[in-house]
C-alpha cells in the first residue's frame, strides 16, 4: 500500500515568508508526529497528534511553528516569519496508534534565503 | 545530558564481515523502547529493529541483531554479513514511558555514518 508522502519535496523561500508543508499519513493511521532533520543531526521532534488533536506540542520551536490535522488524516505544519535557522528537512511519520514502529515520509527540505 | 549517544560518527567495514553501532541512552524511566533506523543518501528514514525495556532477549531481524546490555544502557546495532548497500547513516532512537496511550515520540542521536568497502 501507500506509504507516507509529502509534499512539496523541496520548497525555496525568503525570509519572512510564510510556508506551508503537507503530510499524507499511511490510510488508518491515527497517530502523526512531525520531526525536524538540521544538517549533520539526528531527527528532533516537533508535534504529535492523536487523531484530530494535537496531543503533545512540546518539540515546536517558538510561536512561529504551528500545526493542523482538521480531518484526523492529512496534516499541515505552517511556519510564519520564516527565519535561516529553520532551514532544514522536515519529517512527517504516521503509527496505528497501537504499534511502537513509526513509518516515516521522504521529507520535505526547507530553504530559508 | 543527552539521552541518546552515538559515539561513532563514521564506521568503516568490509563488504561481508560483521559490525557494531555503538548506542548509549540515558532514561529514569523503568518503560522505554529502543529503535535503529537506517537513513541511505535519498533521505527517508527506514525501521530496522526495535527492542522493549521489559524484553528478555535481545531483538533479532535477519541481518541485524540489537545487544541489549540494560545494566550498561547501551544498545547497539550488529549487522552481520555486511552488503554494499547497507552504506548509509544509522540513528539509535528512544521511546520513554508508558503513559496508556500513544504517544511513541522517538529521541535520535546524532547518527553514524556507516561505509561498506568492496
Amino acid at each position: 500500500g501507500a506509504g507516507v508522502s509529502q509534499t512539496p519535496s523541496n520548497k525555496v523561500t525568503e525570509k519572512g515568508k510564510y510556508v506551508e508543508l503537507r503530510c499524507d499519513p499511511i490510510s488508518g493511521h491515527t497517530a502523526l508526529y512531525w520531526y525536524r532533520q538540521s544538517l549533520g543531526q539526528g531527527p528532533e521532534f516537533l508535534i504529535y497528534f492523536q487523531g484530530t488533536g494535537a496531543a503533545d506540542d512540546s518539540g515546536l520551536p517558538n510561536d512561529r511553528f504551528f500545526a493542523v490535522r482538521p480531518e484526523g488524516s492529512v496534516s499541515t505544519l505552517k511556519i510564519q516569519r520564516t527565519e535561516r535557522g529553520d532551514s532544514a528537512v522536515y519529517l512527517c511519520a504516521s503509527s496505528s496508534g497501537t504499534g511502537y514502529e513509526q513509518y516515516f515520509g521522504p521529507g520535505t527540505r526547507l530553504t530559508v534565503t | 545530558a543527552q539521552k541518546i549517544t552515538q559515539t561513532q560518527p563514521g564506521m568503516f567495514v568490509q563488504e561481508k564481515e560483521a559490525v557494531t553501532l555503538d548506542c548509549t541512552y540515558d532514561t529514569s524511566d523503568p518503560s522505554y523502547g529502543l529503535f535503529w533506523y537506517k537513513q541511505p543518501s535519498s533521505g527517508e528514514m527506514i525501521f530496522l529493529i526495535y527492542q522493549g525495556s521489559y524484553d528478555q532477549q535481545n531483538a533479532t531481524e535477519g541481518r541485524y541483531s540489537l545487544n541489549f546490555q540494560k545494566a550498561r544502557k547501551s544498545a547497539n546495532l550488529v549487522i552481520s554479513a555486511s552488503q554494499l548497500g547497507d552504506s548509509a547513516m544509522y540513528f539509535c532512537a528512544m521511546r520513554e514511558g508508558y503513559s496508556g496511550g500513544s504517544n511513541y515520540k522517538l529521541t535520535f542521536g546524532k547518527g553514524t555514518l556507516l561505509t561498506v568497502n568492496p
